[in-house]
Protein backbone atom coordinates (compact mmCIF):
# COMPACT_ATOMS: atom_id res chain seq x y z
CA UNK A 1 0.00 0.00 0.00
CA UNK A 2 1.17 3.13 -1.23
CA UNK A 3 1.35 6.28 1.32
CA UNK A 4 2.05 10.16 0.39
CA UNK A 5 3.67 11.50 3.86
CA UNK A 6 3.16 14.92 5.14
CA UNK A 7 4.01 16.61 8.43
CA UNK A 8 0.81 16.76 9.82
CA UNK A 9 1.42 20.03 11.48
CA UNK A 10 4.39 22.85 11.53
CA UNK A 11 4.84 26.09 12.99
CA UNK A 12 6.30 29.21 11.46
CA UNK A 13 6.88 33.01 12.66
CA UNK A 14 5.51 36.01 10.65
CA UNK A 15 7.65 36.87 8.06
CA UNK A 16 9.51 33.43 8.53
CA UNK A 17 10.31 30.37 5.82
CA UNK A 18 9.09 26.99 6.23
CA UNK A 19 9.50 24.30 3.38
CA UNK A 20 6.88 21.57 3.98
CA UNK A 21 7.79 18.32 2.31
CA UNK A 22 5.94 15.28 0.38
CA UNK A 23 7.28 11.86 0.20
CA UNK A 24 6.56 8.44 -1.15
CA UNK A 25 6.69 5.50 0.82
CA UNK A 26 7.58 3.03 -2.09
CA UNK A 27 10.67 5.28 -2.67
CA UNK A 28 11.58 8.56 -4.05
CA UNK A 29 9.46 11.62 -5.62
CA UNK A 30 10.29 12.59 -9.03
CA UNK A 31 8.94 15.18 -11.66
CA UNK A 32 7.07 12.30 -12.97
CA UNK A 33 5.01 12.32 -10.06
CA UNK A 34 3.80 15.53 -10.88
CA UNK A 35 3.72 16.62 -7.44
CA UNK A 36 1.20 19.71 -6.89
CA UNK A 37 0.60 21.49 -4.03
CA UNK A 38 -3.09 22.93 -2.56
CA UNK A 39 -4.02 25.20 -0.02
CA UNK A 40 -7.56 24.72 1.98
CA UNK A 41 -8.90 26.53 4.64
CA UNK A 42 -12.20 25.55 6.64
CA UNK A 43 -15.38 25.35 4.68
CA UNK A 44 -13.47 26.44 1.24
CA UNK A 45 -12.78 24.20 -1.72
CA UNK A 46 -9.01 23.49 -2.01
CA UNK A 47 -6.77 26.54 -3.87
CA UNK A 48 -4.04 25.67 -6.07
CA UNK A 49 -1.00 26.78 -5.35
CA UNK A 50 1.74 24.89 -7.25
CA UNK A 51 1.67 21.90 -9.57
CA UNK A 52 3.76 19.82 -11.89
CA UNK A 53 6.73 19.92 -9.03
CA UNK A 54 7.28 24.15 -9.46
CA UNK A 55 4.36 26.15 -11.46
CA UNK A 56 2.54 28.90 -9.74
CA UNK A 57 -0.87 28.81 -10.23
CA UNK A 58 -1.95 31.96 -11.44
CA UNK A 59 -2.98 34.87 -9.15
CA UNK A 60 -0.56 32.97 -6.31
CA UNK A 61 2.46 35.23 -4.81
CA UNK A 62 5.98 33.87 -5.67
CA UNK A 63 6.05 33.39 -1.67
CA UNK A 64 5.36 30.17 -2.53
CA UNK A 65 7.67 27.87 -4.44
CA UNK A 66 8.02 24.07 -5.18
CA UNK A 67 10.81 22.33 -6.01
CA UNK A 68 12.64 18.10 -5.35
CA UNK A 69 14.92 18.22 -2.45
CA UNK A 70 16.38 15.04 -2.05
CA UNK A 71 13.65 12.25 -2.41
CA UNK A 72 10.46 14.36 -1.52
CA UNK A 73 8.64 17.42 -3.03
CA UNK A 74 8.91 20.41 -1.16
CA UNK A 75 6.57 23.21 -0.69
CA UNK A 76 8.74 26.64 0.51
CA UNK A 77 6.74 29.77 1.70
CA UNK A 78 8.87 32.26 2.60
CA UNK A 79 7.60 35.52 5.01
CA UNK A 80 5.11 33.75 6.14
CA UNK A 81 1.70 35.75 6.57
CA UNK A 82 -1.07 35.08 9.03
CA UNK A 83 -3.49 34.40 6.44
CA UNK A 84 -0.97 31.49 5.24
CA UNK A 85 -2.34 29.50 8.53
CA UNK A 86 -4.03 26.79 6.55
CA UNK A 87 -4.10 23.12 6.02
CA UNK A 88 -1.66 21.98 2.93
CA UNK A 89 -2.03 18.81 0.89
CA UNK A 90 0.46 17.93 -2.02
CA UNK A 91 -0.73 14.96 -4.04
CA UNK A 92 1.26 12.90 -6.64
CA UNK A 93 0.44 10.71 -9.73
CA UNK A 94 1.21 7.29 -8.86
CA UNK A 95 0.59 5.76 -12.46
CA UNK A 96 -2.15 3.76 -13.81
CA UNK A 97 -4.44 7.12 -13.67
CA UNK A 98 -4.00 7.02 -10.12
CA UNK A 99 -3.41 10.44 -7.70
CA UNK A 100 -2.61 9.95 -4.40
CA UNK A 101 -2.79 12.92 -1.92
CA UNK A 102 -1.08 12.85 1.74
CA UNK A 103 -2.65 13.67 4.78
CA UNK A 104 -2.34 17.50 4.79
CA UNK A 105 0.14 19.85 7.06
CA UNK A 106 -1.75 22.01 9.33
CA UNK A 107 0.45 24.93 9.54
CA UNK A 108 0.58 27.74 12.04
CA UNK A 109 1.36 30.79 12.12
CA UNK A 110 2.44 32.37 15.58
CA UNK B 1 -12.09 32.54 -16.54
CA UNK B 2 -12.40 28.90 -15.83
CA UNK B 3 -15.81 27.65 -13.60
CA UNK B 4 -16.60 23.99 -12.51
CA UNK B 5 -19.84 24.05 -10.89
CA UNK B 6 -20.69 20.60 -9.16
CA UNK B 7 -24.78 19.74 -8.48
CA UNK B 8 -26.29 16.64 -7.16
CA UNK B 9 -25.30 15.92 -3.73
CA UNK B 10 -28.14 15.62 -0.93
CA UNK B 11 -29.15 13.45 1.54
CA UNK B 12 -29.63 9.54 0.91
CA UNK B 13 -30.06 6.28 2.70
CA UNK B 14 -27.58 3.88 2.28
CA UNK B 15 -27.48 1.51 -0.26
CA UNK B 16 -29.31 4.06 -2.24
CA UNK B 17 -28.23 6.26 -5.47
CA UNK B 18 -27.06 9.34 -6.50
CA UNK B 19 -25.47 11.15 -9.61
CA UNK B 20 -23.32 14.21 -9.55
CA UNK B 21 -22.65 16.81 -12.28
CA UNK B 22 -20.11 19.25 -13.03
CA UNK B 23 -20.79 22.32 -15.47
CA UNK B 24 -17.49 23.60 -16.71
CA UNK B 25 -16.64 26.34 -18.77
CA UNK B 26 -14.06 29.25 -19.66
CA UNK B 27 -11.41 26.46 -21.03
CA UNK B 28 -11.80 23.58 -24.00
CA UNK B 29 -13.37 20.49 -21.91
CA UNK B 30 -12.53 18.21 -24.38
CA UNK B 31 -9.19 18.74 -24.31
CA UNK B 32 -8.55 17.94 -20.27
CA UNK B 33 -8.84 14.90 -17.91
CA UNK B 34 -10.78 15.40 -15.39
CA UNK B 35 -11.04 13.92 -11.37
CA UNK B 36 -13.32 13.46 -8.93
CA UNK B 37 -11.79 14.01 -5.21
CA UNK B 38 -13.62 14.05 -2.06
CA UNK B 39 -13.11 14.76 1.62
CA UNK B 40 -14.95 13.30 4.31
CA UNK B 41 -16.08 15.80 7.13
CA UNK B 42 -13.18 16.50 9.14
CA UNK B 43 -10.84 14.38 6.87
CA UNK B 44 -8.05 15.12 3.91
CA UNK B 45 -8.58 15.23 0.26
CA UNK B 46 -9.41 12.00 -1.53
CA UNK B 47 -8.99 10.90 -4.99
CA UNK B 48 -11.76 8.91 -5.93
CA UNK B 49 -12.22 8.95 -9.76
CA UNK B 50 -10.46 9.94 -12.88
CA UNK B 51 -11.42 9.77 -16.91
CA UNK B 52 -9.61 10.45 -20.16
CA UNK B 53 -9.72 13.73 -22.27
CA UNK B 54 -11.95 11.14 -24.63
CA UNK B 55 -13.78 9.00 -21.85
CA UNK B 56 -12.07 6.28 -23.04
CA UNK B 57 -10.00 5.23 -19.85
CA UNK B 58 -11.57 5.57 -16.81
CA UNK B 59 -9.86 5.16 -13.14
CA UNK B 60 -11.66 4.54 -9.49
CA UNK B 61 -9.69 4.26 -5.74
CA UNK B 62 -10.52 0.43 -4.41
CA UNK B 63 -12.79 1.66 -2.18
CA UNK B 64 -15.53 3.02 -4.70
CA UNK B 65 -14.29 0.00 -7.84
CA UNK B 66 -17.75 -1.48 -9.11
CA UNK B 67 -19.98 1.10 -7.24
CA UNK B 68 -18.77 4.52 -8.89
CA UNK B 69 -18.89 5.11 -12.35
CA UNK B 70 -17.55 8.19 -13.90
CA UNK B 71 -18.35 9.53 -17.03
CA UNK B 72 -18.16 12.43 -19.25
CA UNK B 73 -20.09 14.56 -22.13
CA UNK B 74 -17.69 16.67 -24.14
CA UNK B 75 -20.55 18.13 -26.03
CA UNK B 76 -22.13 19.31 -23.01
CA UNK B 77 -18.91 20.15 -20.88
CA UNK B 78 -20.31 17.84 -18.22
CA UNK B 79 -18.13 15.52 -15.87
CA UNK B 80 -20.88 12.56 -14.04
CA UNK B 81 -20.09 10.46 -10.95
CA UNK B 82 -22.95 8.26 -10.69
CA UNK B 83 -22.79 6.39 -7.83
CA UNK B 84 -24.74 3.71 -6.27
CA UNK B 85 -24.80 1.04 -2.97
CA UNK B 86 -23.84 3.92 -0.59
CA UNK B 87 -22.22 3.68 2.25
CA UNK B 88 -21.83 5.76 5.35
CA UNK B 89 -18.58 6.61 5.23
CA UNK B 90 -19.18 8.07 1.17
CA UNK B 91 -20.13 10.74 3.10
CA UNK B 92 -18.07 13.86 1.71
CA UNK B 93 -17.78 16.87 0.16
CA UNK B 94 -17.14 15.73 -3.89
CA UNK B 95 -15.13 18.20 -5.91
CA UNK B 96 -14.53 18.45 -9.48
CA UNK B 97 -11.18 18.80 -10.80
CA UNK B 98 -9.60 19.69 -13.98
CA UNK B 99 -6.14 18.33 -14.19
CA UNK B 100 -3.64 20.23 -15.79
CA UNK B 101 -3.36 18.21 -19.35
CA UNK B 102 -4.15 14.32 -19.38
CA UNK B 103 -4.44 11.76 -17.02
CA UNK B 104 -0.83 11.57 -16.05
CA UNK B 105 -0.76 14.73 -14.46
CA UNK B 106 -2.35 16.98 -11.38
CA UNK B 107 -4.99 19.02 -10.66
CA UNK B 108 -5.37 22.95 -11.88
CA UNK B 109 -8.39 23.76 -11.15
CA UNK B 110 -11.16 22.97 -8.33
CA UNK B 111 -14.91 23.38 -8.49
CA UNK B 112 -16.75 24.50 -5.01
CA UNK B 113 -17.48 21.02 -4.49
CA UNK B 114 -21.36 19.37 -3.14
CA UNK B 115 -22.35 17.40 -0.12
CA UNK B 116 -23.47 14.16 -0.38
CA UNK B 117 -24.71 12.59 2.53
CA UNK B 118 -25.43 9.37 3.53
CA UNK B 119 -27.32 8.32 6.24
CA UNK B 120 -30.62 6.31 7.53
Amino acid sequence: QTVVTQEPSFSVSPGGTVTLTCGLSSGSVSFSHYPSWYQQTPGQAPRTLIYSTNTRSSGVPDRFSGSILGNQAALTITGAQGDDESDYYCVLYIGSGISLFGGGTKLTVL
Amino acid sequence: EVQLVESGGGLVQPGGSLRLSCVVSGFTFSSYAMSWVRQAPGKGLEWVSGISVSGGSTYYVDSVKGRFTISRDNSKNTLYLQMNSLRAEDTAVYYCAKKVTTTSSNFDYWGQGTLVTVSS
